[in-house]
């Protein structure tokens, strides 16, 4: 069964940091592209960033540009998001997400549970 | 940077066919793909390839698209269908989701 299993979220301040951590099973974690997808309490979702199977391609959206870093280990079967300078509006449920890519076309299956993480004082 | 648009909500009465409609500039060149997403719960991919279904999905599950408006369908709609609904595209190596439209089925 594909599996997709996040940790690490939780409660920091403004301006701390944070790694989130996404454990893979079920598949050869090195064929794919992976992503974290957030989604804001009560809000939609928003794709964070994306790693390609062997890391040499990461693409971020541009509210995190500079805060966050996406990363991998593939011998680990995991993937990994490093949030510094943490923001008000960075609160949020991440989920880990294996991607399908196409020269048209690009989505998401599975999804994880997800992994709170709220930034407040 | 690119968009993509739903209504905010649909309503269905059980048995009838749900539409709910996904416009962006130049989606005609991209895929679409939808997802449902219950309360507490994470997305599930139901549609893929703008027509294509995941094994494991329903069909009265079904997507399609004309020009730059991506559908979908359900059809027979049942009570637990119910949720949250978002399309999704992927534009220069972004991927952008729409606002998300709100089935209700009563």
């Amino acid at each position: 069964e594909v599996q997709l299993v996040e940790s690490g979220g939780g409660l920091v301040q403004p301006g701390e940091s944070l790694k989130l951590s996404c454990a893979a099973s079920g598949f050869t974690f090195s064929y794919y592209w992976m992503s974290w997808v957030r989604q804001a309490p009560g809000k939609g979702l928003e794709w964070v960033a994306n790693i390609k199977q062997d890391g040499s391609e990461r693409y971020y959206v541009d509210s995190v540009k500079g805060r966050f870093t996406i990363s991998r280990d593939n011998a680990k079967n995991s993937l990994y998001l490093q949030m510094n300078s943490l923001r008000a509006e960075d609160t949020a449920v991440y989920y880990c997400a294996r991607d399908t890519l196409h020269i048209r076309g690009w989505w998401f299956d599975p999804w994880g549970q997800g992994t709170l993480v709220t930034v407040s004082s | 940077s690119y968009e993509l648009t739903q209504p905010p909500s649909v309503s269905v009465s059980p048995g009838h066919t749900a539409s709910i409609s996904c416009s962006g500039d130049t989606l005609g060149d991209k895929y679409a793909c939808w997802y449902q997403q219950k309360p507490g719960q994470s997305p599930v991919l139901v549609i893929y390839q703008d027509s294509q279904r995941p094994s494991g999905i329903p069909e009265r599950f079904s997507g399609s698209k004309s020009g730059n408006t991506a559908t979908l369908t359900i059809s027979g709609t049942q009570a637990l269908d119910e949720a949250d609904y978002y399309c999704q595209a992927w534009d220069s190596n972004y991927v952008v989701f729409g606002g998300g439209t709100k089935l209700t089925v009563l």
